[in-house]
C-alpha cells in the first residue's frame, strides 16, 4: 500500500483480555519500529525489526507485551491480560533500510482498557 | 532529565506570525527528526536533519550539533498548521541506531 496501515483504529479492552494489533508496513520496508504514547506524551520506543528479526526489544514494558513479524512484512503487537496502564496510542513505523530515511508512521491503534 | 527537550510546550499564535519551536537534546545524534501530528491522526515526517538548514515551503529546520540544539520555523503560520509538533532524535550510540527518541511535543493552535 501507499502508507503504513495500522488496525483496528480504535480498541477497546476489559481489563484482564488479551489484544492483537496489526501493523502492515510499506511494501519492501526493511525495519518496522512499534511505539507507545501515552496520552500527552511523546512516543516511547518499543521494539524494532530488521526483515523478521526482532533485534531490539529492550522497550517493551513487561512480559505481558509480544511483537512477531513472521515473514518480515506484516508486524502484530500482542498484549496479554491487559491493564489500564495499557491505555495508549500505539504507533507503527518503518523505513526502507536500517538508517532512518524515509521513516514513515501508521496512524496508530488508540487502545483503552476498562 | 529527559534527553529531548522541547519549548514551549504550549503556543498560541495569530494567523500570519512568524513561529519557532525549539529542541534540545543531551546525547550524540546522527539525525534529528520533525514530526507533525494532527488531533486524532498519525505523525507526519517534516524534517530529517544531520546538519545546517532545510527548508520546505512555509516550514525551515535548522540544527547546530555543537549546541545539540535544533529549531523549526513556520513563517506566515496559518490555522492549519495547528497540530503538535514533535522532534525525535536518532542516537549514535550502538544498539538500535534507527530507533527515536521523542521530545513531548509542542501543541501549536493559529487563530484567525
Amino acid at each position: 500500500g501507499a502508507g503504513v496501515s495500522q488496525s483496528p483504529r480504535y480498541k477497546v479492552a476489559k481489563r484482564g483480555q488479551d489484544v492483537a494489533l496489526r501493523c502492515d508496513p510499506i511494501s519492501g520496508h526493511v525495519s518496522l519500529f512499534w511505539y507507545q504514547q501515552a496520552l500527552g506524551q511523546g512516543p516511547e520506543f518499543l521494539t524494532y525489526f530488521q526483515n523478521e528479526a526482532q533485534l531490539d526489544k529492550s522497550g517493551l514494558p513487561s512480559d505481558r507485551f509480544f511483537a512477531e513479524r513472521p515473514e518480515g512484512s506484516v508486524s502484530t503487537l500482542k498484549i496479554q491480560r491487559t491493564q489500564q496502564e495499557d491505555s495508549a496510542v500505539y504507533l507503527c513505523a518503518s523505513s526502507p533500510g536500517t538508517g532512518g530515511l524515509g521513516y514513515t508512521f501508521g496512524s496508530g491503534t488508540r487502545l483503552t482498557v476498562v | 532529565k529527559n534527553e529531548v527537550e522541547q519549548s514551549p510546550q504550549n503556543l498560541t499564535a495569530q494567523e500570519g506570525e512568524f513561529i519557532t519551536i525549539n529542541c534540545s537534546y543531551s546525547v550524540g545524534i546522527s539525525a534529528l527528526h520533525w514530526l507533525q501530528q494532527h488531533p486524532g491522526g498519525g505523525i507526519v515526517s517534516l524534517f530529517m536533519l544531520s546538519s545546517g538548514k532545510k527548508k520546505h515551503g512555509r516550514l525551515i529546520a535548522t540544527i547546530n550539533i555543537q549546541e545539540k540544539h535544533s529549531s523549526l520555523h513556520i513563517t506566515a503560520s496559518h490555522p492549519r498548521d495547528s497540530a503538535v509538533y514533535i522532534c525525535a532524535v536518532r542516537s549514535q550510540a550502538t544498539g538500535t541506531a534507527s530507533k527515536l527518541t521523542f521530545g513531548t511535543g509542542t501543541r501549536l493552535q493559529v487563530t484567525l
